[in-house]
């Protein structure tokens, strides 16, 4: 499977300011994803990265606030703008269709723990 | 829409002990069927992966089978250690259909495994 990277690991931001986040794979991958996991919770699908395109967002998530970028096929980046609260989560990035393996079948990254104050 | 249910944690087994944790799925057609785990401060990993009816997979002694008579996708191991410590996320993926290659997944179960 692919290596993927996050960075930053996590992160502690104020209120109102934003946080871009990026994901580096080590090989060019069809399909990249963007997940939120909220404390305790279990993971939620915010965006499909499309490669040189505008991203497909799920119900409930927004452009203006998850703005997400996609340049090549082997990198990411999702920014969180105006940041509350209620944005403190780990941030995923999730890659298919890598390594010859099947696109249904996505590796995660890390994650970005983001803290919001 | 698609759905995964997962039987309510947490688990806490002694070491060596049999482990089941239950999962249940609704999806239109034939889904790809996943388990993943998180150890703790991590990121999610592949446990093991199944894509059609019948299908076993298996895994660091880890099994799940895909049932689709009863759309389930038990997770089970023989043995566990404390090194499974975890949580388990069970997880689906469309064939086909706008929704392709997205997963939705289960709550999670937190398993707690004592020496």
């Amino acid at each position: 499977s692919a290596v993927i990277s996050q960075k930053p690991s996590r992160d502690i931001c104020q209120r109102g300011t934003s946080l871009t986040i990026q994901c580096q794979v080590d090989s060019q991958v069809t399909m990249m994803f963007w997940y939120r996991q909220q404390p305790g919770q279990s993971l939620t699908l915010i965006a499909t990265a499309n490669q040189g395109s505008e991203a497909t967002y799920e119900s409930g998530f927004v452009i203006d606030k998850f703005p997400i970028s996609r340049p090549n096929l082997t990198f990411s980046t999702l920014t969180v703008s105006n940041m509350s609260p209620e944005d403190s989560s780990i941030y995923l990035c999730s890659v298919g269709g890598t390594g010859g393996s099947s696109t249904d079948t996505q590796y995660f990254g890390p994650g970005t723990r983001l803290t919001v104050l | 829409g698609d759905s995964v249910t997962q039987m309510e944690g947490p688990v806490t087994l002694s070491e060596e002990a049999f482990l089941t944790i239950n999962c249940t799925y609704t999806a239109t057609g034939y889904p790809s069927l996943f388990w993943y785990v998180q150890y703790p401060g991590e990121g999610l990993q592949l446990l093991l992966k199944a894509t059609k009816a019948d299908d076993k997979g298996s895994n660091k002694g880890f099994e799940a089978t895909y049932r689709k008579e009863t759309t389930s996708f038990h997770l089970e191991k023989g043995s566990v250690q404390v090194s499974d410590s975890a949580v388990y996320f069970c997880a689906l993926s469309p064939t086909g259909g706008t929704s392709y290659g997205k997963l939705t997944f289960g709550q999670g179960t937190i398993l707690t495994v004592h020496p």
